[in-house]
């Protein structure tokens, strides 16, 4: 049973280009989240979306942040714009309905330059 | 918003000893869960807490919640190599956004062989 996939795992920009990051979840999982982490801290949540519908997005900057997950296909959370300050690891996390327990990807690392 | 002190910041034990680290937040949470992080990857599920008081083992690691639900522990017996990484708590509180996952900055253990 495969995991939350994620991809790119690695992705380079430089200032003012976007950037697109997917999440594929777990199996059976309709409950997709996403956070974002910067060295030596923990993770700090940004978005929860289920099937067409976000949910909470408290955590999300009001500018150049946004994220979808389509009835088909992988959520994408997109940066546009970016600026040195994106850069950091974010995590992509799945779980079932009506479970707490978050299952979460191996990260895409965004680099600005 | 919410605030996890998570504590020891880093340790560095011998193998074979025992290891204890603790979260404490700022408010009441319904669910505590611990995850483990090896570098460049994702946080992985380690232990889910539900109950205030409750005690569950999963191999060597032993979890609690605490009975006034403002704090976790963590209990690793007869650590080993691969038990080298970032532990991190998180918390969900008992109200507003029921998913959305609070993290502690996570305690760094280094185990010498």
């Amino acid at each position: 049973n495969a995991g939350v996939m994620q991809n790119p795992r690695h992705l380079v920009r430089r200032r003012g280009q976007e950037a697109r990051l997917r999440c594929s979840p777990m199996k059976g999982h309709s409950h997709v989240y996403w956070y974002r982490q910067l060295p030596e801290e923990g993770l700090k949540f940004m978005v929860y979306l289920q099937k067409e519908n976000i949910i909470d997005e408290s955590g999300m900057p009001k500018e150049r942040f946004s994220a979808e997950f389509p009835k088909e296909g992988p959520s994408i959370l997109r940066i546009q714009q970016v600026v040195r300050g994106d850069s950091a690891a974010y995590f992509c996390a799945s779980s079932p309905i009506d479970s707490y327990e978050q299952y979460f990807g191996p990260g895409t690392r965004l680099t600005v330059t | 918003g919410q605030q996890l002190n998570q504590s020891p910041q880093s340790m560095f034990i011998q193998e074979g000893e025992d290891v204890s680290m603790n979260c404490t937040s700022s408010s009441i949470f319904n669910t505590w869960l611990w995850y483990k992080q090896d570098p460049g990857e994702g946080p992985v599920l380690l232990i889910a807490l539900y109950k205030a008081g409750e005690l569950t083992s999963n191999g060597r690691l032993t979890a609690q919640f605490g009975i006034t639900r403002k704090d976790s522990f963590l209990n690793i017996s007869a650590s080993i190599p691969s038990d080298v990484g970032i532990y991190f708590c998180a918390g969900r509180d008992s109200g507003g956004s029921n998913y959305k996952l609070t993290f502690g900055k996570g305690t760094l253990l280094t185990v010498n062989p």
